[in-house]
This record gives C-alpha cells, sequence and structure tokens, in this order.
C-alpha cells in the first residue's frame, strides 16, 4: 500500500474554516476513490474520480463538501466551513483503469479535528 | 439492520490459535473485499474476491455468494496479526468499483 499518499496526516481546524485533504495515488492508477470514517463508526464512501472527472458522487454530503482530480497534481477533498461533525479520519484510495477486477489501494488516512 | 454485518465484533486471541471472522451481507454483490485496519489506522487491502477461495501466506478468504456469507481464517495467529478486519462489498446495481459497503469492523487482539 506504500504508494497512495495523503497528507497532512493528522490536520486541527477551528469550526468555520476550510479544511483541505491531499492524496497522491499509487503510480499509474487514474481512479481515485475518497471515504470518511466517523469516530466509533464503519467508514462510508464519499467520491469517485478519474483525472477531471467525477464519477460518483453519491456519498458526497451535499453541502461544504467537494472534490477535485486535477490533469496534474493531486486529488483534493475540500470541507468549507467545517463543524464539529466532520471531525473524522479520511482515507484516499486508487486503483488502475481498466477492468472492475482491479484491487483498491488505500492510504494511511487524514484525521481531521475540529474545534 | 445494517448490509454488511459482521461477526464478532470483538476477538481476543491465543498466540498460535486458528481465527475465523464472519461476514454477512444483505445485497446483491459483485465483489467482496476483506481489508486490515493496523493500530496505527492506515488501511491494507487483503483479499478482494467474488468466488470461491484465496490464501495469502496465513490468511484464507472463502466467499459463498448463495449464503451471501464470507469467512476470513488466519492459522497460527500472531500478535502483530492484531488489527480491525473490515469486510466490504460492492453492490451488483452496477455503482462504481470503489463504491463500497462496509461492516463495522471485528477488533482482534492476539496476545503472546
Amino acid at each position: 500500500n506504500a504508494g497512495v499518499m495523503q497528507n497532512p496526516r493528522h490536520l486541527v481546524r477551528r469550526r468555520g474554516q476550510e479544511a483541505r485533504l491531499r492524496c497522491s495515488p499509487m503510480k499509474g492508477h487514474s481512479h481515485v476513490y475518497w471515504y470518511r470514517q466517523l469516530p466509533e463508526e464503519g467508514l462510508k464512501f464519499m467520491v469517485y474520480l478519474q483525472k477531471e472527472n467525477i464519477i460518483d458522487e453519491s456519498g458526497m454530503p451535499k453541502e461544504r463538501f467537494s472534490a477535485e482530480f486535477p490533469k496534474e497534481g493531486p486529488s483534493i477533498l475540500r470541507i468549507q466551513q467545517v463543524v464539529r461533525g466532520d471531525s473524522a479520519a479520511y482515507f484516499c484510495a486508487s486503483s488502475q483503469p481498466g477492468s472492475s477486477g482491479n484491487t483498491i489501494y488505500f492510504g494511511e488516512g487524514s484525521w481531521l479535528t475540529v474545534v | 439492520k445494517n448490509e454488511v454485518e459482521q461477526s464478532p465484533q470483538n476477538l481476543t486471541a491465543q498466540e498460535g490459535e486458528f481465527i475465523t471472522i464472519n461476514c454477512s451481507y444483505s445485497v446483491g454483490i459483485s465483489a467482496l473485499h476483506w481489508l486490515q485496519q493496523h493500530p496505527g489506522g492506515g488501511i491494507v487491502s487483503l483479499f478482494m474476491l467474488s468466488s470461491g477461495k484465496k490464501k495469502h501466506g496465513r490468511l484464507i478468504a472463502t466467499i459463498n455468494i448463495q449464503e451471501k456469507h464470507s469467512s476470513l481464517h488466519i492459522t497460527a495467529s500472531h500478535p502483530r496479526d492484531s488489527a480491525v478486519y473490515i469486510c466490504a462489498v460492492r453492490g451488483d446495481y452496477g455503482g462504481s468499483q470503489g463504491n463500497l459497503i462496509f461492516g463495522k469492523g471485528t477488533k482482534l487482539s492476539v496476545k503472546p
């Protein structure tokens, strides 16, 4: 799993600030997924992106959350006007294009704490 | 009722014991994943399977599609196996590859 790089690993934000979480997929991977793990809860799918396209955002909260995967650079998960309930671990994963049988590789996660 | 249920929630074993973690799901699936979440929080993908059985080292994963059930077995368990094991399924409704439904995890502690 070394290869899916997330940063920062830990981020503290005050209520109302913006949080930006970055994810660089494994080399050769063009599919990126974001998941959220709330305290004491299981992981939940948020969004699936390919380069410059959002493919499936069915798990994204309707407001304040956005994601992008530009042609150059990492994927960004952006949370505007953070609230205490946004405190969670955010995981990024990536996979190769092509067959849906490809394994998904996870990053180490970014822990957001809203104070 | 969650779409993916794991049992047990917590499991304590002695080093060397054979361990089984179970996963039942209520939706049609195209793939099932077993993941390991380390105490530090990082997630490792152990297996992805859609039928039958897979083996990797001391780990074995099986799936019974008809019964909507999967098991993860660890032979000759070791304290370094201590982690949370998570079952996740991809529905067969045509959703994206990464649109997974996760179980809440089984916390395994292996004592020396």
